[in-house]
């Protein structure tokens, strides 16, 4: 079974510009969550899906960034347009229905570097 | 509020010696507790977790952690630390808000000495 896959795993981007980052969930899992780590700082939640609807973005730092997940099955995040704080590792995971959403299965992460 | 506490920044030991990495925990009800692992260039890995029941976890790699709620703590531990345990070590608390997150602690990076 594949895990969670994330692309791209690296992504150098100017201040201003757009990137758009993507998750592919383990198949079947309704729950799909992204996370951000900034340099030195701990692992911060970003928001949670329930297949395609928003169930908690409450760590979404602010409008410039747009999380999508159509059909319930991948997602993106948009970051647009990018400043320099935001640089860090963007972790996505996903977790089956709501009889065990605690445990979360994570990609290995795209590294974000705004210059 | 929900947080996680790991004290230790960073930690050295010798391959072959024990390991005790702490973790306390902040949060109202019956926590679900996890400790994840990142080696280098590598996504998170989980080594354990508790929801409920026996106190003492095992998880994989010969990792263990004990769940003592009087102390709010977390900690995990390995008799025999091996080289390919150097990396960074997450403890984490699983928070149902209006869905579900995991809090994070800082992490803990563990060095292996020769």
């Amino acid at each position: 079974e594949a895990g969670v896959t994330q692309f791209p795993s690296h992504s150098v981007i100017e201040k201003g510009q757009t990137v758009t980052l993507r998750c592919d969930p383990i198949s079947g899992h309704d729950n799909l969550y992204w996370y951000r780590r900034v340099m030195g700082k701990e692992i911060k939640f970003l928001l949670h899906f329930v297949k395609e609807s928003k169930q908690d973005e409450s760590g979404m730092p602010n409008n410039r960034f747009l999380a999508e997940r159509t059909g319930g099955t991948y997602s993106t995040l948009k970051v647009q347009p990018a400043e320099l704080e935001d640089s860090g590792v963007y972790f996505c995971a996903s977790s089956q229905g709501l009889a065990g959403p605690y445990e979360q299965y994570f990609g290995p992460g795209t590294r974000l570097t705004v210059t | 509020a929900q947080s996680v506490t790991q004290p230790d920044i960073h930690i050295t030991v010798s391959e072959g010696a024990s390991l005790e990495l702490r973790c306390n925990y902040s949060y109202g009800a019956t926590p679900y507790l996890f400790w994840y692992v990142q080696s280098p260039g590598q996504g998170l890995q989980l080594l354990l977790k508790y929801f409920s029941g026996d106190t003492l976890v095992q998880g994989i790699k010969g990792f263990e952690a004990e769940f003592k709620r009087s102390q709010s703590s977390f900690n995990l531990r390995k008799p025999s630390v091996h080289w390919s345990d150097a990396a960074e070590y997450f403890c984490a608390v699983g928070a149902r808000t209006g869905g579900f997150k995991t809090i994070f602690g800082a992490g803990t990076r563990l060095f292996v000495k020769a």
